[in-house]
């Protein structure tokens, strides 16, 4: 059965560096998302990519968060400026439609940590 | 906003009981709503999901119903295994919108 895929599975960084999260969407999707989760709390809605632009943003995706689909494969989550709060578990996902009952199809999370 | 909130956990339970995650949601249209399991070092997976009041949706013996008067989709299982030891994630997404709404998971143990 076909997989979203994120790498790495776990990220270190320093406070106030770049990172930079992928993911390779299933390959007939066209709808991609990305999520995280801070340990203990809810899955939270980050962002929305479809035909390369972003389609819907929570306010956590403020001016320090982008995305981009930079081939005709990956779709990558670039943290310009990393923060002791953005250390969470980091969820892709892909559906191959949008609308009522589209299931979301999730990699196994990239978790970051930010020292 | 919409919302989902979900049963805190852990639930402990024995293997071969009966189990129910009680889930209720907030919405200001008709959501579709979903049930997603994340097994230890693994990512969401989806459970089951309906689409409209009084869908049942069902697989590998866990069920929901869409509840549109109790604004609730409780999962139930007749008969739980040690392989179902996961955390459990109730789920919306509202027309137009392209965001799921999780609750807060609620992790199931199941004991031999």
């Amino acid at each position: 059965e076909p997989e979203v895929t994120q790498t790495p599975s776990h990220q270190v960084t320093q406070m106030g560096q770049e990172v930079i999260l992928r993911c390779v969407p299933i390959s007939n999707h066209l709808y991609f998302y990305w999520y995280r989760q801070i340990l203990g709390q809810k899955v939270e809605f980050l962002v929305s990519f479809y035909n390369n632009e972003i389609s819907e943003k929570s306010e956590i995706f403020d001016d320090q968060f982008s995305v981009e689909r930079p081939d005709g494969s990956n779709f990558t989550l670039k943290i310009r400026s990393t923060k002791l709060e953005d250390s969470a578990m980091y969820f892709c996902a892909s559906s191959e439609a949008m609308g009522l009952g589209q299931p979301q199809h999730f990699g196994d999370g990239t978790r970051l940590s930010i020292l | 906003g919409d919302s989902v909130t979900q049963m805190e956990g852990p639930v402990t339970l024995s293997e071969e009981a009966f189990l129910t995650i009680n889930c209720t949601y907030t919405a200001t249209g008709y959501p579709s709503l979903f049930w997603y399991v994340q097994y230890p070092g693994e990512g969401l997976q989806l459970l089951l999901k309906a689409t409209k009041a009084d869908d049942k949706g069902s697989n590998k013996g866990f069920e929901a119903t869409y509840r549109k008067e109790t604004t609730s989709f409780h999962l139930e299982k007749g008969s739980v295994q040690v392989s179902d030891s996961a955390v459990y994630f109730c789920a919306l997404s509202e027309a137009g919108t392209y965001k799921y709404i999780f609750g807060t998971g609620t992790r199931l143990k199941v004991l031999a």
